[in-house]
């Protein structure tokens, strides 16, 4: 099972705000990284570090983190956006690589 | 540009050996603070990270597959390569590669990783 804990899935009004979070007790310590995945599709690198965004993500899309929770908000959602995302950090070892349990963030 | 491509065979049999291999171009394998991951996703299901290894050679693998894995990259070929023993209808999925990059976070003193290209993956179907 994962160490790190998200909402299976969530729903957003199109043009209005979500925040997808995850749960882990190595996010205390830990930079948590977000995936964008569409159906079919290889997963895409969204938010990584602090709040940092690849080049081509739009700015809709930011990170925060507090306490053992790091969450993605998505402020303007759009159709696109429709997709699962996925948080990556340590484990409780400080060991690289566990996924979330993933969010299917679907817009209406 | 930065670019990972798996290859590796689409069906094995259950008991025999996978063996993946992730090609890059755009970087090379001896980059400081640069490796490669790789991560599979069984149909319907998550991300599972496998293992990854660092231009230095440092390497890391899943607990629960630990016993079953082993990775290892020729720099000269720009090739990481995995493999997985003993494997079972259950390991049926999309085994992909990612390039991790490391970086400092000099506010907090914070060494963090991410992965930030991924191949298209591969899917390898375990039947007899």
């Amino acid at each position: 099972s994962s160490e790190l804990t998200q909402d299976p899935a969530v729903s957003v009004a199109l043009g209005q705000t979500v925040r997808i979070t995850c749960q882990g007790d190595s996010l205390r310590s830990y930079y948590a990284s977000w995936y964008q995945q569409k159906p079919g599709q290889a997963p895409v690198l969204v938010i990584y570090g602090k709040n940092n965004r690849p080049s081509g993500i739009p700015d809709r899309f930011s990170g925060s983190s507090s306490g053992n929770t790091a969450s993605l908000t998505i402020t303007g959602a759009q159709a696109e956006d429709e997709a699962d995302y996925y948080c990556n950090s340590r484990d409780s070892s400080g060991n690289l690589g566990v996924f979330g349990t993933g969010t299917k963030v679907t817009v209406l | 540009q930065v670019t990972l491509k798996e290859s590796g065979p689409v069906l094995v049999k259950p008991t025999e050996t996978l063996t993946l291999t992730c090609t890059v171009s755009g970087f090379s394998l001896s980059n400081a603070r640069m490796g490669v991951s790789w991560i599979r996703q069984p149909p319907g299901k998550a991300l599972e990270w496998l293992a990854h290894i660092f231009s230095n050679d440092e390497k890391s693998y899943s607990t629960s597959l630990k016993s079953r894995l082993t990775i290892s990259k020729d720099t000269s070929k720009s090739q990481v390569v995995l493999t997985m023993t003993n494997m079972d209808p259950v390991d049926t999925a999309t085994y992909y590669c990612a390039r991790i990059l490391g970086q400092w976070d000099y506010e907090v003193y914070i060494l963090y990783y991410y992965m930030d290209v991924w191949g298209k993956g591969t899917t390898v179907t375990v039947s007899s």
